[in-house]
Parts: C-alpha cells; structure tokens; sequence
C-alpha cells in the first residue's frame, strides 16, 4: 500500500526566504505526483504536476523535482511572501488498468511572517 | 477555464439521515473521484468511476457509500444513513484520458462540499 509522508509538518519563515519541503513515497511506481495548496477550510488548488517521465517542472517562484527511484519529491518556493501560508499537499498516482489512485501526504503547514 | 462544480458547499444533517452531495465534472473528462477530508486529517481516497461503473474503492466506502452518474453530467455521492463520523469535507474530481488528449493523469478538484452531522 503506497504511504506519503510530508516533512516537516509545520514551517515558519521570514518573509523573502527561499524554503524547500520534502515529500516521500513508499512505492515507486507512481504515474505522476501533484503538489497542491489548502487555505484553511478551503479547496485543494493545484500547483504542479511532474509526470513519472520528468524530473521537474516549474511555475513562477514554485519548482518541483521527482526522483522517482528514491520515492522523493521536493517543492522549492523562492522568496516567499505572506500570501504563501497554506498548507500544501503532495499526492502520487497510482495507475492501473482502469483504476486509479491518488494517495496524499499529510502536508506541510507554512507560515511565512511579514 | 473549465472547473469542477460541486454543491451544496455546506450541508448540516442529522445522524441517520440521507445525504446527496452533486458534482458536474469538467466536461469531457472521463474519470471522476469523491475524496474526503475529516478535520485536520489526510484527503483520504473514497472511490473512481470510469465507464459507468466503480473501478476501484477503499475501505471507507462501505455499504452506506454510493455513487452515481444520473445525467451523463453530474456524478453523486450518496450516503445512506448519516453516522457522526461521516463529517468532512467531500472532495469530487475528475481527470480525462485518451486521445486526443494528453493523458497527463492529472485530477482537478472541485472547492468540496462541508458535511456536517449533529
């Protein structure tokens, strides 16, 4: 059974700080990972999606890599600001045949202080 | 952009009763998903539909669960019988597959639908 862990679970940063959260999975043969954003009681917003194939993909101050074969994801965000405080969520995707399954982290709470 | 449409955003029922949450998947997507999420907890996985039936389904989707494609535009989830516990916040998505689409295999979510059981 794929399980995903997210650390840290909580990260509180000044404003303009580059950080890195960590995700990781069990069981390699992903189909793709996403990371998403949460607000508080909100929706899930998706941020990036790197396909099993790739090893990054970028969107702005936002950078994911994959390694695959370790079962490791990285979302870097570059000069954080205080509209970045969400949590956010890593999710792999299992695909077989015509089922499919994506298993979330319990995702990383940042904070980032004006 | 198309979207993800799910309603109602917030419903407060009492314990045993019936509950239908709605979803309108994004239109030529051919996958579609109900997730939940208790309160400070992981988006747990519930049950896929593809081809007009269920493809897989976790163990949280037990005899009280049950889903729907009615109209060929909304996708529902029933819940028989409301327990306390059935409280969270019910996540729908939909992904689209084949030709001439990329299949990237990415799942959109809709905002979700709060449940509340008193």
């Amino acid at each position: 059974k794929q399980e995903v862990t997210q650390i840290p679970a909580a990260l509180s940063v000044p404003e303009g700080e580059n950080l890195v959260l960590n995700c990781s999975f069990t069981d390699s043969a992903i189909y793709n990972l996403q990371w998403f954003r949460q607000d508080p009681g909100k929706g899930l917003t998706s941020l990036l999606l790197i396909q099993s194939s790739q090893r990054e993909q970028t969107s702005g101050r936002l950078n994911a890599s994959l390694d695959k074969s370790s079962g490791r994801s990285t979302l870097y965000i570059a000069a954080s600001q205080p509209g970045d405080s969400a949590t956010y969520l890593c999710a792999v995707l299992i695909s077989s045949g015509s089922a499919r399954q994506l298993t979330f982290g319990s995702g990383t709470q940042l904070t980032v202080l004006p | 952009e198309p979207e993800v449409t799910q309603t109602p955003s917030h419903q407060v029922t009492q314990m045993g009763q019936e509950v239908i949450l709605r979803c309108v998947p994004i239109s030529n997507h051919l996958y579609f998903y109900w997730y939940r999420q208790i309160l400070g907890q992981k988006v747990e996985f519930l049950v896929s539909f593809y081809n007009n039936e269920i493809s897989e389904k976790s163990e949280i989707f037990d005899d009280q669960f049950s889903v729907e494609r009615p109209d060929g535009s909304n996708f529902t989830l029933k819940i028989r019988s409301t327990k306390l516990e059935d409280s969270a916040m019910y996540f729908c998505a939909s992904s689209a597959i084949g030709t001439p689409y990329p299949n990237t295999g990415e799942l959109f979510f809709g905002e979700g639908s709060r449940l509340t059981v008193l």
